[in-house]
């Protein structure tokens, strides 16, 4: 049974701080997402990775970062949070690049809420 | 620009009717078309994947349609069940300097009462 687990369900953080989000995924994929999902905007890419140490930006990565040192692990960060960062943040995996392989796993989701 | 525009945006139906979801998008190239469902406070969860060739599949309960010309897809809902209750959500892929991309509708919150 395929599996993408986050490290927390519910976070709490202050303005300011460094906030690191973790993923796990256990079916060898090659690529990784993170998205954030905000009611009405569905979801929203931040950055993706087909590689280890490799890394994209998505179509909303300002104020994010990621790091991609294994195969399985996917960490998003907040270097200074934000309040307009509160949101639900999913990550996902995805079978390895190729032309109709792209059955994406998301994870159950962290839902992130800076004061 | 590439877009996934679903409607309606939120539907109330009663236990054991039937309902239909609408997807209209403006992807190309296309790769293929997912319906996911999302229950409150999950990850989504895979429902069907279709490709360009391929105008109906069906899981349990579950049909979605593609008419690749039009570009428009539906999920249609078979005799709808409390557990139904969630978030549908459209995807379309593309392809897109050698990747595959995901484009995302806002869904639809579908409740099913009693």
């Amino acid at each position: 049974d395929v599996k993408v687990t986050q490290s927390s369900r519910y976070l709490v953080k202050r303005t300011g701080e460094k906030v690191f989000l973790e993923c796990v995924q256990d079916m060898d994929h090659e690529n990784m997402f993170w998205y954030r999902q905000d009611p009405g905007l569905g979801l929203r890419l931040i950055y993706f990775s087909y590689d280890v140490k490799m890394k994209e930006k998505g179509d909303i990565p300002e104020g994010y970062s990621v790091s991609r040192e294994k195969k399985e692990r996917f960490s998003l960060i907040l270097e200074s949070a934000s309040t307009n960062q509160t949101s639900m943040y999913l990550c996902a995996s995805g079978a390895p690049r190729r032309q109709g392989a792209t059955e994406a796993f998301f994870g159950q989701g962290t839902r992130l809420t800076v004061v | 620009k590439n877009q996934v525009e679903q409607s309606p945006q939120s539907l109330i139906i009663l236990e054991g009717k039937n309902c239909t979801l609408q997807c209209n998008y403006t992807v190309s190239p296309f790769s293929n078309l997912r319906w996911y469902k999302q229950d409150t406070g999950r990850g989504p969860v895979s429902l069907t994947i279709m490709t360009f060739s391929e105008n109906t599949k069906s899981n349990g309960r579950y049909t979605a349609t593609l008419d690749a010309d039009t570009k428009q897809s539906s999920l249609h809902i078979t005799a709808s069940q409390l557990s139904d209750s969630a978030s549908y959500i459209c995807v379309v892929s593309l392809l897109s300097g050698g990747y595959n991309k995901l484009i995302f509708g806002a869904g639809t919150r579908l409740a099913v009462h009693p």
